[in-house]
């Protein structure tokens, strides 16, 4: 069974600064693997999503997320902070040839002035 | 498209009351699932369908029943409440692409006094 570590359950990022969310998965194959952010009493929104061939994705809102196979890690980057990206991020991953997602616990991103 | 609904947004029972949260999709998807969203957990899976008439048990069943009569609707029964279900409830649904996407409903909070 495929299982997901976010390691930082709080992240605190200066508006204007760099993110990086890191994402560690685990599964016999190559999976398929989805970043979806959550605001506070909403839903989930997919922010991107990583099935086969270049190994950098990139998504909505200034989001990228690089799979590197040999990490068994899929981490979430943008290069600038905005306040309005505070709330809670999950990673997913699902196995192939399924059609559910195993989730990580989530990180919540807090956006400092 | 409505995407994915969800009914109703919020609910409070009393333990050992029963009832039915609705999930619909306008999307033709085949593949629909139930998680739920609990502090610090993440989501985890409760049921999930792959077609009209077929459902399976995902990590967190128990207290939980399905059933999938037509494409469009996955209503998720609770047939005695306990306080343990005090959760917030997400329905989804994907295609059948084969890539797990999952589209999101926007939630249903459930408390159980």
């Amino acid at each position: 069974a495929q299982s997901v570590t976010q390691p930082d359950i709080h992240i605190t990022v200066s508006e204007g600064a760099s993110l990086e969310l890191r994402c560690n998965y685990s599964y016999g194959a190559t999976p398929y693997l989805f970043w979806y952010v959550q605001s506070p009493g909403q839903g989930l929104q997919l922010l991107l999503k990583y099935f086969s061939g270049d190994t950098l994705v990139q998504g909505i809102k200034g989001f990228e997320a690089e799979f590197k196979r040999s990490q068994s890690s899929f981490n979430l980057r943008k290069p600038s902070v905005h306040w309005s990206d505070a709330a809670e991020y999950f990673c997913a991953v699902g196995a192939r040839g399924y059609s559910t997602l195993t989730f990580g616990k989530g990180t919540m991103l807090l956006v400092s002035p | 498209n409505a995407g994915v609904t969800q009914t109703p947004k919020f609910q409070v029972l009393k333990t050992g009351q029963s009832m039915t949260l609705q999930c619909a999709q306008d999307m033709n998807h085949e593949y629909m699932s139930w998680y739920r969203q609990d502090p610090g957990m993440g989501l985890r899976l409760i049921h999930y369908s792959v077609g009209a008439g077929i459902t399976d048990q995902g990590e967190v069943p128990n207290g939980y029943n399905v059933s999938r009569s037509t494409t469009e609707d996955f209503p998720l029964r609770l047939l005695s409440a306990a306080p343990s279900q005090t959760s917030v409830y997400f329905c989804a649904s994907g295609g059948t692409s084969g890539t797990n996407e999952q589209f999101f409903g926007p939630g249903t909070r459930l408390t159980v006094l």
